[in-house]
């Protein structure tokens, strides 16, 4: 679904090396999330943000950040990459207009590689 | 931790047949959903199923949910090879900012030709 996209879609990068991961939806959602999908463990969140002025911490935000630029744009960092972090991020967004539990609507992924 | 405990991790049926899908939760929920992903794909939402409901259909898709046992199932009629993905429940919960899900670990079906 191209109104969720992620770049780049896979990415290999060495320790200790910063990187981003960048998200724009197309959608008009306020709502953004970011998960890390590991094999076995499913989705777990880092952070999400409900608006541009917030930004709230997730299950497992320990060692990322993040950057809510404009509605559509919700940017993931790195700040000193480890293997651990080796793992498919997704960015999602919902829609508060219907109703505070709804449906998320995900992007491709990123395939991310720590060596 | 996770929320939702899926049952089982793996599922492999013949083209036809019908496909059942076990999660549980620990909490309470405002409401379950379950989402499929294509391997290496990002997750579609299927369907949801709200506390005060207790049977949902969507096509072939039939969702039931017991809040008394935390418990829901997915079945999948008349199977498809196309269906083969992961299946994945996801509770929310009531917090204060709202909007949050908890996956669980996944189903992985294979649907054979």
């Amino acid at each position: 679904d191209a109104d969720v996209t992620q770049t780049p879609r896979n990415r290999i990068t060495k320790t200790g090396k910063r990187i981003m991961l960048e998200c724009s939806q197309t959608k008009g959602h306020d709502r953004m999330y970011w998960y890390r999908q590991d094999p076995g463990l499913g989705l777990r969140l880092i952070y999400y943000s409900f608006d541009v002025k917030d930004i709230n911490k997730g299950e497992i935000s320990d060692g990322y950040s993040v950057s809510r630029q404009a509605q559509a744009k919700f940017s993931l960092s790195l700040e000193s990459a480890i293997p651990n972090q080796t793992a498919l991020y997704f960015c999602a967004t919902s829609d508060p207009r219907t109703g505070a539990y709804n449906e998320q609507f995900f992007g491709p992924g990123t395939r991310l590689t720590v060596l | 931790s996770q929320q939702g405990e899926e049952d089982p991790q793996a599922l492999s049926i013949q083209e036809g047949e019908n496909a059942t899908m076990n999660c549980s939760y620990k909490t309470s929920i405002n409401n379950l959903q379950w989402y499929r992903q294509n391997s290496g794909r990002g997750l579609v939402h299927l369907i949801l199923i709200r506390s005060n409901e207790r049977e949902k259909h969507s096509g072939r898709l039939r969702v039931t949910l017991d809040t008394s046992k935390k418990s829901s199932s997915l079945l999948i009629t008349a199977s498809r090879a196309a269906d083969t993905a992961s299946y994945f429940c996801a509770t929310a919960r009531f917090y204060n900012q709202g909007g949050k899900l908890i996956f669980g670990q996944g189903t992985e079906l294979s649907v054979k030709p």
